[in-house]
């Protein structure tokens, strides 16, 4: 396990369509967070779980966006009918619940919306 | 307040230099200030992180600068080689609460060979 690992790397759909990414945290790591990065700009947050559980969510999270994490290990964030605003890089992050709080990140999945 | 205000937003360095970049926070909670290397088309990558009780932290050849009174942090980076060419961001936490990070709005530093 050599990190956190998201997939698509890229992802190019028309406006109005529903996309799914997937991410494969760090096996050792409870915590699970969802960042949002858009050009030029610092990366936000969007969601998180602790091992099953979603504790938190921003408001930057409309309706149209949902995140799982069945069973505690992989996530997916679901994005439907999405807007060109939604255009960004959407990155998963791993840290263990205790002791280091440092991220790991993974490589993130860029989503154009034409 | 959340906000964390990161400056320059780009640098430019002779290999050799010392690229200097700056941050200052609001919310006096936080308790985590960690910094970021990101590459094009990368995640960001862990670099240094420093507690509010101490004043600096050196880890190879970068060095965090603390100053609690005034909520500000900075990030240096010694003897820059055209490798650290990449976008440098602060951050800032509240452990207990999640610890979800609070992200400056990012610099660019470019180290000239």
């Amino acid at each position: 396990d050599t990190g956190v690992s998201q997939d698509p790397r890229h992802k190019i759909t028309k406006r109005g369509q529903n996309v799914t990414f997937r991410c494969d945290p760090i096996s050792e790591h409870n915590r699970l967070y969802w960042y949002r990065q858009t050009l030029g700009q610092g990366p936000e947050f969007l969601t998180y779980f602790q091992n099953e559980a979603q504790l938190e969510k921003s408001r930057l999270l409309s309706d149209r966006f949902s995140a799982e994490r069945p069973k505690g290990s992989f996530s997916t964030l679901e994005i439907q009918r999405t807007e060109q605003g939604d255009s960004a890089m959407y990155l998963c992050a791993s840290s263990p619940m205790a002791g280091s709080y440092g991220y790991t990140f993974g490589s993130g999945t860029r989503l154009t919306v034409v | 307040q959340q906000q964390v205000k990161q400056s320059p937003q780009s640098l430019i360095v002779q290999k050799g230099g010392i690229p200097i970049i700056n941050c200052a926070y609001e919310n006096t909670a936080f308790d985590y200030f960690p910094w970021y290397q990101q590459f094009p088309g990368k995640g960001p990558a862990l670099l240094i992180a420093i507690r509010p009780d101490v004043s600096e932290k050196k880890e190879g050849r970068f060095t965090i600068s603390f100053n609690k009174s005034a909520k500000q942090f900075s990030l240096h980076i010694m003897d820059s080689q055209p490798g650290d060419s990449a976008t440098y961001f602060c951050a800032a936490s509240i452990r207990a609460a999640g610890n979800k990070l609070t992200f400056g709005g990012g610099t660019r530093v470019l180290v000239k060979p």
